[in-house]
């Protein structure tokens, strides 16, 4: 079947435009994350979502973050007012219940580049 | 808190060489473990799992074998391709209130010379 897909694969944008990043999980999945790819700082947790709701939110960088998730399936990772720093590639990944022995599937990424 | 320590890289190997890429972990609690394997120009794809103490995870020829008294998780490969260039990511999910997320390692680029 398919796997997780993202888009746009690529984004440049301005300092202090708003993003939104799509994410499509593999059908059936209630579980949904998103992470950050960036040279500096490795591979790092931003936002996890059971269903719709979110009950990790810890690794939001800052309030300019925020994400949802609709009907159990697409994502929307939003930076408001982007900063240079915020340059990276967004990774979505998906997993079946989010269970501890659960794989995670990610998505090819977007990425962003902040001028 | 969690944490995965990998060997630091890059690591160069001949063609048919013998691989280990060291990795340790913190965690509390009986985490799962990953190894998850990035080839140029790819996305992040799942290698291999273990997810108690003595499991072997096993895939492609690679192996690991989840260590609970080292708290280790050491990738190894008894004869490297060129094909298997790449960056390997250990990580952890540690359950519990850590959810779903996965705590990575720096990650070690491989490189396999004909």
């Amino acid at each position: 079947g398919a796997g997780v897909s993202q888009s746009p694969s690529n984004k440049v944008t301005e300092k202090g435009k708003d993003v939104e990043l799509r994410c499509d999980p593999i059908s059936g999945h209630t579980a949904l994350y998103w992470y950050r790819q960036s040279l500096g700082q490795g591979l790092e947790f931003l936002i996890y979502f059971q269903g719709n709701s979110a009950p990790d939110k810890s690794g939001l960088p800052s309030d300019r973050f925020s994400a949802e998730r609709t009907g159990g399936s697409v994502s929307t990772l939003t930076i408001q007012r982007t900063q240079q720093e915020d340059s990276a590639v967004y990774l979505c990944a998906s997993s079946l219940e989010g269970l501890r022995t659960d794989t995670q599937y990610f998505g090819p990424g977007t990425r962003l580049t902040v001028l | 808190g969690n944490s995965v320590t990998q060997m630091e890289g890059p690591v160069t190997l001949s063609e048919e060489a013998f691989l280990t890429i060291n990795c340790t972990y913190t965690a509390t609690g009986y985490p799962s473990l990953f190894w998850y394997v990035q080839y140029p120009g790819e996305g992040l794809q799942l290698l291999l799992k273990a997810t108690k103490a003595d499991d072997k995870g096993s895939n492609k020829g690679f192996e690991a074998t989840y260590r609970k008294e080292t708290t280790s998780f050491h990738l190894e490969k008894g004869s490297v391709q060129v094909s298997d260039s790449a960056v390997y990511f250990c990580a952890l999910h540690a359950g519990g209130t850590s959810y779903g997320k996965l705590t990575f390692g720096q990650g070690t680029i491989l490189t396999v010379h004909p």
